[in-house]
């Protein structure tokens, strides 16, 4: 069965300077794998995804993945953090056929002025 | 375009009673599914459907029961509530699974 985990609860990063949240997953094949993103007593919203092709994604709101087979992790990246991007983060995965995504516990980050 | 639109948006329920917690897209998505959100524990999936007529149980089905009737519709019937089942449930819809989940904006659940 498929798995993800995220090992930090809580990054802290300063305006300006660039962020990275961390996910590792497992899957018996090729993984689908996704970035959420909540906003305070809002749903979540989909950031970007990797299925196949680059190993680099990019997505919205200047967020991009990185996709690595070996180390089995797909880290959310921003060169530049903004204090709008303080929210909590969920990275996603899903095996292949019609199986629904599994999701991390999140990971809330907060970008410090 | 409404996107996925969860009723209501909060509720308090007491032990043994029952309620539906009602959810619909307008985007003509097969694929719907019901998760609920525990602080610190992030989503677990509780049911899902791949089409009108078909549903299928997820990680934490037990206490719950979902229809699927129409494309639109896929309401999530919560029988004898529970104080374990308080937590905040999302609906989500996709057009395939190769494309992200929209999710509705919740409905934060209290059983006293």
């Amino acid at each position: 069965a498929q798995s993800v985990a995220q090992p930090e609860d809580q990054v802290n990063v300063a305006e300006g300077n660039p962020l990275t949240v961390k996910c590792t997953y497992s899957v018996s094949g090729n993984p689908y794998l996704f970035w959420y993103v909540q906003y305070p007593n809002r749903g979540l919203q989909f950031l970007l995804k990797y299925i196949t092709g680059d190993n680099l994604v990019k997505g919205s709101y200047g967020f991009e993945a990185e996709f690595n087979k070996s180390q089995t992790s797909f880290h959310l990246k921003k060169p530049s953090a903004l204090v709008s991007d303080s929210a909590l983060y969920f990275c996603a995965v899903r095996d292949v056929g019609n199986t629904p995504l599994v999701f991390g516990k999140g990971t809330r980050l907060s970008v410090i002025a | 375009n409404a996107g996925v639109t969860q009723t209501p948006k909060f509720r308090i329920l007491k032990i043994g009673q029952s309620m539906t917690l009602q959810c619909t897209q307008d985007m003509n998505h097969n694929y719907m599914y019901w998760y609920r959100q525990d602080p610190g524990m992030g989503l677990k999936l509780i049911y899902y459907s791949v089409g009108a007529g078909i549903t299928d149980k997820g990680e934490v089905p037990n206490g719950y029961n979902v229809s699927r009737s129409t494309t639109e519709d896929f309401p999530l019937r919560l029988e004898l509530a529970a104080p374990s089942q308080t937590s905040v449930y999302f609906c989500a819809s996709t057009r395939g699974q190769n494309y992200g989940y929209t999710f509705g904006s919740g409905t934060r659940l209290t059983v006293v």
